[in-house]
């Protein structure tokens, strides 16, 4: 069974610029998290979208979007990037909603901002 | 509210024991854990539900208890491959309020 999968592995951009990333679930997930991982600061959660729909996000200003596709993959886009947006950013997908489901994550989009 | 993990690292001999602490300063419905080698993904260790059960997985067990709003794990005769970031993810409500909110991690080292 496929895992969770990302891409591009890495990105480099500049301030000002848009970024899109991306993320495919494991197969028969339809939750999709992303978290942002910044330098000693944990794990930061972003948004999380279950079949389709956008049903919570973390305290990320607007900038942060993204979106689900019919097949539950998933876009993180990030507008007028700044300097502090330079992170590792992780995508999880879990079989359903619900405390009882584990989170399985990719090996994330390393985002730097120049 | 993020979950405050204690230590922040811990150094230990393989064949050691050690425990890792996540405290919540507010009611917990979940609380998750998760190891993360150096520049790899997150993976799921065990999800522990409000109940006070105690879960293990191998060498490794967890307990939570809800009216202290804490979890901790237990690292018993620990192995090289343990070496890693441990996260504990809290959850404080279920729904559409659903999310899991980590701690900034503790980081173990096993030497030989």
């Amino acid at each position: 069974e496929a895992g969770v999968t990302q891409s591009p592995t890495h990105l480099i951009k500049t301030r000002g610029q848009q970024a899109t990333l991306r993320c495919s679930p494991i197969s028969g997930h339809t939750s999709v998290y992303w978290y942002q991982q910044a330098l000693g600061l944990g794990l930061q959660f972003l948004l999380w979208y279950d079949e389709g729909e956008e049903r919570n996000r973390g305290n990320f200003p607007p900038r942060f979007s993204g979106r689900q596709f019919p097949n539950y993959s998933s876009e993180l886009n990030v507008n007028a990037l700044e300097l502090e947006d330079s992170a590792l950013y992780l995508c999880a997908s879990s079989l359903s909603i619900g405390s009882n489901q584990p989170q399985h994550f990719g090996d994330g989009t390393r985002l730097s901002i120049l | 509210q993020q979950p405050v993990q204690s230590p922040q690292a811990v150094i230990l001999r393989e064949g050691e024991d050690a425990v890792i602490n996540c405290s919540s300063s507010k009611a917990l419905y979940s609380v998750h854990w998760y190891r993360q080698k150096h520049g790899e993904a997150p993976v799921f260790l065990m999800i522990l539900l409000k109940g006070g059960e105690q879960k293990g997985h191998d060498k490794i067990s967890a307990s939570f208890n809800e009216k202290k709003q804490q979890s901790s794990l237990y690292l018993t005769a620990s192995q090289l491959s343990y070496s890693g970031t441990y996260f504990c993810g809290t959850e404080m409500g279920g729904g559409s309020n659903y999310k899991l909110t980590f701690g900034k991690g503790t980081l173990l080292t096993v030497n030989p």
